[in-house]
C-alpha cells in the first residue's frame, strides 16, 4: 500500500504570496490532519477533515484553510504568506476520524514551506 | 485548555545507556500514543496504550501508561544509534481530541 503522499516536498515563496499544498492519504483513510512543525517545535495542529468535513481546527489564523474532496484528497491553502509561516508543514492519514478511540496516524514526508 | 507535558526536552547519552521520556497530563487520558521522527524524517507511529498501568513491549522499547491514566513513559535499554531522533507523545482527551507533547530530542554523544 503506499503512503501518505505530499506535494511539493519544498516550496519557495515571498511575503504576501499565497501557497496551496497537496495531500494524498494511504487508500482507504478516509481522515485527513494538517500539521505545521517548526524548529524545535513540537506538532501544531491546523486543522482535520473526515469524509470532505472539517473535523477540528486548531488555533491558527484564517489565513490557513484546507479543504477535501471526495476521493479523501486534501488540501492546505494558506494566504497573505508571512515570515513566521516557514515551517514544515505535515499531513497524516488515519482510517477512521482522529476522535474515534482508535485511530493511528499516518504521516507524510511533509512539504518544507520557505518563506522570505 | 488541555495540555501533556513531555520531559526532558532533550537528552544526551553515550551509546549503551539508557534512555526515558514521561508525558503527564493535567487531565485523565482515553488513550495515549507514541511516535518518533527521526532527523530530517516524518513521525512514525510506535504504539497505543488503552489501559490503566498497561505496559508494552517492543525490543528494547517500554512503554508505560500509567494507572490513573495521566501520564505515561517510554524507557530504551541500551541505546543505540538508530534510536536517534525526537520521540513524542500523544494522548487523547475525554472528548477523543488528540493533545500532543513537545518531543523528547535522544541524542547520542559521540
Amino acid at each position: 500500500k503506499a503512503g501518505v503522499t505530499q506535494t511539493p516536498r519544498y516550496l519557495i515563496k515571498t511575503r504576501g504570496q499565497q501557497v496551496t499544498l497537496s495531500c494524498s492519504p494511504i487508500s482507504g483513510h478516509r481522515s485527513v490532519s494538517w500539521y505545521q512543525q517548526t524548529p524545535g517545535q513540537g506538532l501544531q495542529f491546523l486543522f482535520e477533515y473526515f469524509s470532505e468535513t472539517q473535523r477540528n481546527k486548531g488555533n491558527f489564523p484564517g489565513r490557513f484553510s484546507g479543504r477535501q474532496f471526495s476521493n479523501s484528497r486534501s488540501e492546505m491553502n494558506v494566504s497573505t504568506l508571512e515570515l513566521g509561516d516557514s515551517a514544515l508543514y505535515l499531513c497524516a492519514s488515519s482510517l477512521v476520524s482522529v476522535s474515534s478511540y482508535n485511530s493511528p496516524l499516518h504521516f507524510g514526508n511533509g512539504t518544507r514551506l520557505t518563506v522570505t | 485548555g488541555q495540555q501533556v507535558m513531555q520531559i526532558p526536552q532533550y537528552q544526551h547519552v553515550q551509546e549503551g545507556e539508557d534512555f526515558t521520556t514521561y508525558c503527564n497530563s493535567s487531565t485523565t487520558l482515553s488513550n495515549i500514543q507514541w511516535y518518533k521522527q527521526r532527523p530530517g524524517g516524518h513521525p512514525v507511529f510506535l504504539i497505543q496504550l488503552v489501559k490503566s498501568g498497561e505496559v508494552k513491549k517492543q525490543k528494547r522499547l517500554t512503554f508505560q501508561f500509567g494507572e490513573a491514566k495521566k501520564n505515561s513513559s517510554l524507557h530504551i535499554t541500551a541505546t543505540q544509534t538508530t534510536d536517534v531522533g525526537t520521540y513524542f507523545c500523544a494522548g487523547k482527551d475525554s472528548n477523543y481530541q488528540l493533545i500532543w507533547g513537545a518531543g523528547t530530542k535522544l541524542i547520542i554523544k559521540p
